[in-house]
């Protein structure tokens, strides 16, 4: 497996309460990216980030927000979270340059009651 | 809108038996096509990958035959064994931003013994 811990794992929380899942990585890839995967949909990008402070909107970002204060780090917050969230979220971090592959985590299964 | 059609949703295939998914794009900017496979409570994990300038890439069971005039690819897996259930997506990126991948809606593959 690529160097990449995601955490919690499992998380369980209300709506409307602030969720923030973490990704970390040992491989020093300067992109990281989230994703959320959801049956009947696939992968979605949610943002990614290009460098450390550099990041960017993905397909589904409404409702998201994401931040990256070190290379090994990148954070995505649900401010306020809501069922239509419940989801599994992945991370996934890639060397930069044409068709570089990008290499996941096991993700988190989110649930928002 | 799905940028990339994966078919069929689910596929059952006896063990030595070829399975075969196919995956349809429309973007033309479109230039990496990798493959991915997914075990239960895991992350995808990178299968194969194909560039558009190649019309096949076979890598041990695993070969990507590729129509750029049609816009479509499809993988195939021979010999198909019971370790290779799993779920696959396929998925297509392009040169721009930071080769945010769009994925498949992915195949659920059962191989019986």
């Amino acid at each position: 497996d690529a160097g990449i811990t995601q955490s919690p794992r499992h998380k369980v929380t209300e709506t409307g309460t602030p969720v923030t899942l973490r990704c970390h990585q040992t491989e020093n890839h300067r992109y990281m990216y989230w994703y959320r995967q959801d049956p009947g949909h696939g992968l979605r990008l949610i943002h990614y980030s290009y460098g450390v402070k550099d990041t960017d909107k993905g397909e589904v970002s409404d409702g998201y927000s994401v931040s990256r204060s070190k290379t090994e780090d990148f954070l995505l917050t649900l401010e306020s979270a809501t069922s239509s969230q419940t989801s599994v979220y992945f991370c996934a971090i890639s060397e930069p340059g044409g068709n570089q592959p990008q290499h996941f985590g096991d993700g988190t299964r989110l649930s928002i009651l | 809108q799905q940028q990339v059609k994966q078919s069929p949703q689910s596929l059952i295939v006896q063990k030595g038996g070829i399975s075969i998914i196919n995956c349809a794009y429309e973007n033309t900017a479109f230039d990496y096509f990798p493959w991915y496979q997914q075990f239960p409570g895991k992350g995808p994990a990178l299968l194969i990958a194909i560039r558009p300038d190649v019309s096949e890439k076979k890598e041990g069971r695993f070969t990507i035959s590729f129509n750029k005039s049609a816009k479509q690819f499809s993988l195939h897996i021979m010999d198909s064994q019971p370790g290779d259930s799993a779920t696959y997506f396929c998925a297509a990126s392009d040169q721009t931003g930071a080769n945010n991948l769009f994925f498949g809606t992915g195949t659920r593959l059962t191989v019986i013994p």
